[in-house]
């Protein structure tokens, strides 16, 4: 069974702070998504990374997938009340026989 | 239309009631999705429909029984529910269940209280 485990699992921050979760698992995967959730409502794509390595960003928003596809960091930049959410990462399996493993979440707070 | 709709946004049912959630999309998705998630938690599988045909089925108890009547739409029959199933159910789509770079497409999902 693959497992995402992410931290921290919460984070309280001040606005203009800078901060990284993080989304570790001990399995590869061929891509991995996060998710944004905001309460009372459904998770929202934001990014999906595929290759090895690969940094995308997103405004104030960088991901990166680690080199050998079994990790992957989000990092945000002056963070700002509206980042305020629930940060979820998403892996898919190589065999692409598995629904999306959802790491448990990353619960963010940015106090104005 | 990218987007996936569920209704109603909030239901309260009695524990003898029979309620339906629905879902529905018009991206020409062929898998889709219900997930539970309770308060403070991340989303849990509950069922996956690929090309209209149930293919997995995440040991839900039974007084939970989905339905994909076409390829837009997915409905989740309740019937004698508990107060712990209260939950905050979520319906998504993506292009395939084996399509692993485009991710899924969530719904608001059904606020469900159940007393």
């Amino acid at each position: 069974t693959q497992l995402l485990e992410q931290s921290p699992q919460f984070l309280s921050i001040q606005e203009g702070e800078n901060l990284t979760v993080y989304c570790n698992s001990s399995s590869v995967f061929s891509s991995l998504q996060w998710y944004r959730q905001e309460p009372g409502e459904g998770p929202v794509l934001l990014v999906t990374v595929v290759t090895g390595g690969e940094v995308k960003k997103l405004k104030r928003l960088t991901f990166q997938f680690g080199d050998a596809r079994k990790d992957s960091s989000l990092h945000i930049t002056a963070a700002q009340p509206g980042d305020t959410g629930l940060y979820l990462c998403a892996g898919a399996d190589n065999s692409g026989n598995t629904p999306l493993v959802f790491g448990k979440g990353t619960r963010l707070s940015v106090i104005a | 239309d990218t987007e996936v709709t569920q209704t109603p946004k909030h239901l309260v049912m009695g524990m003898t009631n029979k309620k339906s959630l629905k879902c529905e999309q018009h991206m020409g998705h062929r898998a889709m999705y219900w997930y539970k998630q309770k308060a403070k938690k991340p989303p849990e599988l509950m069922f996956v429909y690929s090309y209209e045909k149930l293919s997995i089925n995440e040991s839900v108890p039974s007084r939970f029984s989905p339905e994909c009547p076409n390829s837009s739409l997915l409905n989740l029959h309740l019937h004698a529910l508990q107060p712990e199933d209260s939950a905050l159910y979520l319906c998504a789509s993506s292009q395939e269940d084996r399509s692993t770079a485009y991710g899924y497409t969530f719904g608001s999902g059904t606020r469900l209280t159940v007393v």
